[in-house]
């Protein structure tokens, strides 16, 4: 079974600041997710990728496949941005493994 | 919105108790994925149903069942329940059933006393 880490567990940054999420899985994979989940609970997957690089916004997710690494970044954070930040995995048609999440917290 | 519909939104029950969570895929999709989301664990992949039919199992107990009726919505029953069950319990659904992304619903937070 893939096993998922997050890190930093927890991330607290300044409104403008330029922060990454950092994934490792220890499996190869199909696809990695990065979803975004709000405060009051709900969940919005953010991108889906499996090799390379894409970016929405002022967000970018990029893979590495060799080395079994995703990170996420955020440019000029903004208060909104705040939120449990979670990565998931799976391979073909496998049900997704998810890490334990990082706490993002952008101050004003 | 994502399109995806769960009721209810909370549900405080007292042990041994049993209850009905109710989920609506978005309109096309086929799939639909049930998981947990507790203090300890975070998410953990329950069920998947695709078309009505079970796809996937993952960690779901034998006290917990689902199933997915011909209009595509699906149902999750949790009998027995324990205090050790209350967590946030989430439907997500997908087109099809390879992977892809998944929209989740807004969650049912349930409460075991």
């Amino acid at each position: 079974k893939n096993e998922v880490e997050q890190s930093p567990q927890n991330l607290t940054a300044q409104e403008g600041e330029f922060i990454t999420i950092n994934c490792s899985y220890s499996v190869g994979i199909s696809a990695l997710h990065w979803l975004q989940q709000h405060p009051g609970g709900g969940i919005v997957s953010l991108f889906m990728l499996s090799s390379g690089k894409k970016k929405h916004g002022r967000l970018i997710a990029t893979i590495n496949i060799q080395e079994k690494h995703s990170s996420l970044h955020i440019t000029a954070s903004h208060p909104r941005d705040s939120a449990v930040y979670i990565c998931a995995v799976n391979s073909g048609n496998t049900p997704l493994v998810f890490g334990k999440g990082t706490r993002l917290s952008v101050i004003a | 919105d994502s399109g995806v519909t769960q009721t209810p939104k909370h549900l405080i029950t007292a042990t041994g108790q049993r209850v009905t969570l109710r989920c609506s895929p978005r309109s096309g999709d086929l799939s639909v994925y049930w998981y947990q989301q507790s203090l300890d664990q975070g998410l953990q992949f329950l069920i998947q149903y695709y078309n009505g039919e079970e796809r996937a199992k993952g960690n779901i107990l034998e006290r917990f069942s689902a199933q997915q009726f011909p209009d595509l919505h699906s149902e999750l029953n949790l009998s027995s329940l324990e205090l050790g069950d209350s967590a946030l319990y989430f439907c997500a659904s997908s087109v099809s059933s390879g992977q892809e992304t998944q929209y989740f619903g807004p969650g049912t937070r349930l409460l075991v006393l």
